[in-house]
């Protein structure tokens, strides 16, 4: 069975200092990941994804990830914090075997401190 | 592309009534489309996945008499909370899924914050 782990349930940094935020996954399959952040009373808006291309994903807003299939990882980072990062993060994966359903990540809550 | 709307964005609406909400894939053919629940603090729940023309496939839990779900054309979906009570009260979201190329990836729309007083 598939399933998406985030470790942390809120990370707390200092503004212009790195972000870690980090997500395993369990997959039979070769797994499609995603990032998405979810701004207070927004919708839902795509950071990245990994579809089986290259390991190291660019996303928006000077984001990144690398799938690392031997620790099962998917970690978000991002070199320097800005106080507009601060949201919920949410880290999902898409199996096959699941019909392409998303699995959810329980999301992990990034605040910025001044 | 792949822009998803929702309607209405927040509504209140009495318990005991009935509330629509709607999804459209408005530069896409949507074949799928799917509905979330999001409590709060917490992480999306999957209410149900509705194919165009067809019935909807609920998750476990969710009762499909409650939650009436119509994916009539391939653009459009609706969620509808029959006999809405207090407890109804969620953040719902819609995401749909396009007829080709990326069948893995969906397209969210900004959810629409239900209150029932």
């Amino acid at each position: 069975a598939q399933s998406v782990t985030q470790l942390d349930s809120h990370v707390s940094v200092s503004e212009g200092t790195p972000v870690l935020l980090r997500c395993n996954y369990s997959s039979s399959y070769s797994p499609s990941l995603f990032w998405y952040v979810q701004h207070p009373n927004k919708g839902l808006q795509l950071l990245l994804k990994y579809t089986s291309a290259a390991t190291l994903v660019k996303g928006i807003n000077g984001f990144e990830a690398e799938f690392k299939k031997s620790e099962t990882s998917f970690h978000l980072t991002k070199p320097s914090a800005h106080m507009s990062d601060a949201a919920e993060y949410f880290c999902v994966v898409s199996v096959m075997d699941s019909n392409y359903q998303l699995i959810w990540g329980a999301g992990t809550k990034l605040i910025i401190k001044p | 592309g792949a822009v998803v709307s929702q309607h209405p964005s927040r509504v209140i609406c009495k318990s005991g009534t009935s509330v629509k909400i709607e999804c459209r894939s408005l530069d896409f053919q949507a074949t799928t489309m799917f509905w979330y629940r999001q409590f709060p603090k917490k992480s999306l729940m999957l209410m149900a996945t509705s194919n165009e023309g067809s019935k909807a496939t609920y998750e476990q839990g969710v009762e499909k008499d409650k939650f009436l779900i119509n994916h009539a054309s391939l653009t459009l979906s609706t969620l509808t909370v029959t006999s809405a009570h207090p407890e109804d009260s969620s953040f719902y979201i819609c995401s749909a899924r396009g007829t080709g190329g990326l069948i893995y990836e969906q397209y969210f729309g900004p959810g629409t914050r239900l209150t029932v007083t």
